[in-house]
């Protein structure tokens, strides 16, 4: 089947720093990923939807200038959190859909993100 | 605007026995209806879903879900429940022009021994 991976699976950063989070599609084309924040015993939010080659489009109330998502090539999207802060511990996850078949997201594994 | 609801934080039932959670919707047209399993510090993984056709739907690990188009209901169940069934459980929904998926709340099931 379709697998997403991402990378750092965790990561402790300090304050004022940033962080880079990758999410690849393994075994197939991705041309839309999409990038959700959830906060402990939440739900799942849609931060942004992240199309390769294009800017992202992002959800309101996320600062673009703050989560910078980069969607460079078929399998890889990035995102980064600019100079974190605490309340940017979250967990993130990524999705991707499968090129030609919109109707299907595959889940990445989760980064879980602590800012000290 | 598309919504998806989840009415229980919490399910609890006792091993072996049948269980349900909840879901109801609300989206323009046709939905497309998804449910996804999390466990702690782990991704979703994906156990259902419903696009078209027959309105029971089997999916992984024993579970189905019942689409009911006049109650906008898409109640995940299973029949006998296992310890390792516990989990978080997501309902989520998209309606056809859309493609970012939109999650309830989630309910955390718990199944005791």
């Amino acid at each position: 089947g379709a697998v997403v991976s991402q990378h750092p699976s965790w990561v402790i950063c300090k304050s004022g720093t940033s962080v880079k989070i990758e999410c690849r599609s393994l075994d197939f084309q991705a041309t839309t990923m999409f990038w959700y924040r959830q906060f402990p015993k939440q739900s799942l939010m849609l931060m942004a939807t992240s199309n390769e080659g294009s800017k992202a489009t992002y959800e309101q109330g996320v600062e673009k200038d703050k989560f910078l998502i980069n969607h460079a090539s078929l399998t890889l999207s990035t995102l980064t959190v600019t100079s974190a802060h605490p309340e940017d511990s979250s967990f993130y996850i990524c999705s991707a859909s499968l090129q030609g078949a919109w109707n299907e997201q595959f889940f990445g594994p989760g980064t879980r993100l602590t800012v000290l | 605007a598309q919504s998806v609801a989840q009415p229980e934080d919490q399910v609890n039932v006792a091993e072996g026995n049948p269980l349900t959670v909840k879901c109801t919707y609300s989206v323009s047209g046709n939905p497309y209806l998804f449910w996804y399993v999390q466990y702690p510090n782990r991704g979703l993984q994906f156990l259902l879903k419903y696009i078209t056709g027959d309105n029971l739907v089997k999916g992984s690990y024993g579970f189905e879900a019942e689409f009911n188009k006049s109650q906008t209901s898409f109640h995940l169940k299973k029949p006998s429940a296992l310890v390792s069934d516990s989990a978080l459980y997501f309902c989520a929904v998209r309606d056809q022009a859309g493609t970012a998926l939109i999650f309830g709340k989630g309910t955390t099931l718990s199944v005791s021994s």
